[in-house]
């Protein structure tokens, strides 16, 4: 079975510096990868995927991802933060079933703060 | 305005009383899905649905029952609520195509079994 690991519980960062949310990721085959935010009552926000294609990808509001398979990550970015990011971030894989559908698997969720 | 609507969005109620919390969606996705969240649990998935009459059990299926009927609805049911069932709940829903888009989220429902 497919899993997702994101091993930081919180990250705290100064606006305007970089910020970096880790995500590492077991599947077998090829990895479907995404990440959602979550924002104080709010439902969740789709950012970014991978899918296929380039290790880079952006996303919404300024954010990338970097795919890596030899390290089987899958970590989230943003070059400068600003407060408005403080958030609840998922990272997300698909988990294919035994019928041709597909569960998702939700990493814990690791909360951002960014101060001022 | 394409979007999922949960109702109810809080709902405080009694171990055994049988509740059901709706989901609907309006851009003819065919996957749906439910998630519970907990503190330090991240979203588990509960069930969802490839497409009408195709259900299928997540990782945490169990005092849950749902059903496909419609396209786009995807109700979800508490046959005995128990108070480990107390959790804020999320439906979602996405097209799935040639490979799994991205889920558009409702609002969540907020349930406390007493």
């Amino acid at each position: 079975a497919q899993s997702v690991a994101q091993p930081e519980d919180q990250v705290n960062v100064a606006e305007g510096n970089p910020l970096t949310v880790k995500c590492t990721y077991s599947v077998s085959g090829n990895p479907y990868l995404f990440w959602y935010v979550q924002y104080p009552n709010r439902g969740l926000q789709f950012l970014l995927k991978y899918i296929t294609g380039d290790n880079l990808v952006k996303g919404s509001y300024g954010f990338e991802a970097e795919f890596n398979k030899s390290q089987t990550s899958f970590h989230l970015k943003k070059p400068s933060a600003l407060v408005s990011d403080s958030a609840l971030y998922f990272c997300a894989v698909r988990d294919p079933d035994n019928t041709g559908g597909f569960k998702t698997i939700f990493g814990a969720g690791t909360r951002l703060f960014v101060k001022a | 305005e394409a979007q999922v609507t949960q109702n109810p969005r809080y709902l405080i109620t009694v171990t055994g009383k049988k509740l059901t919390v709706t989901c609907s969606q309006n851009m003819n996705h065919e996957y749906m899905s439910w998630y519970r969240q907990d503190p330090g649990l991240g979203l588990r998935q509960i069930y969802y649905s490839m497409n009408v009459e195709v259900t299928d059990k997540g990782d945490v299926p169990e005092g849950y029952k749902v059903s496909r009927k419609e396209k786009r609805n995807f109700p979800l049911i508490l046959e005995s609520p128990s108070p480990n069932q107390t959790s804020l709940y999320f439906c979602a829903s996405s097209h799935t195509g040639t490979g799994p888009d991205t889920q558009y989220f409702g609002p969540g429902t907020r349930l406390t079994v007493l």
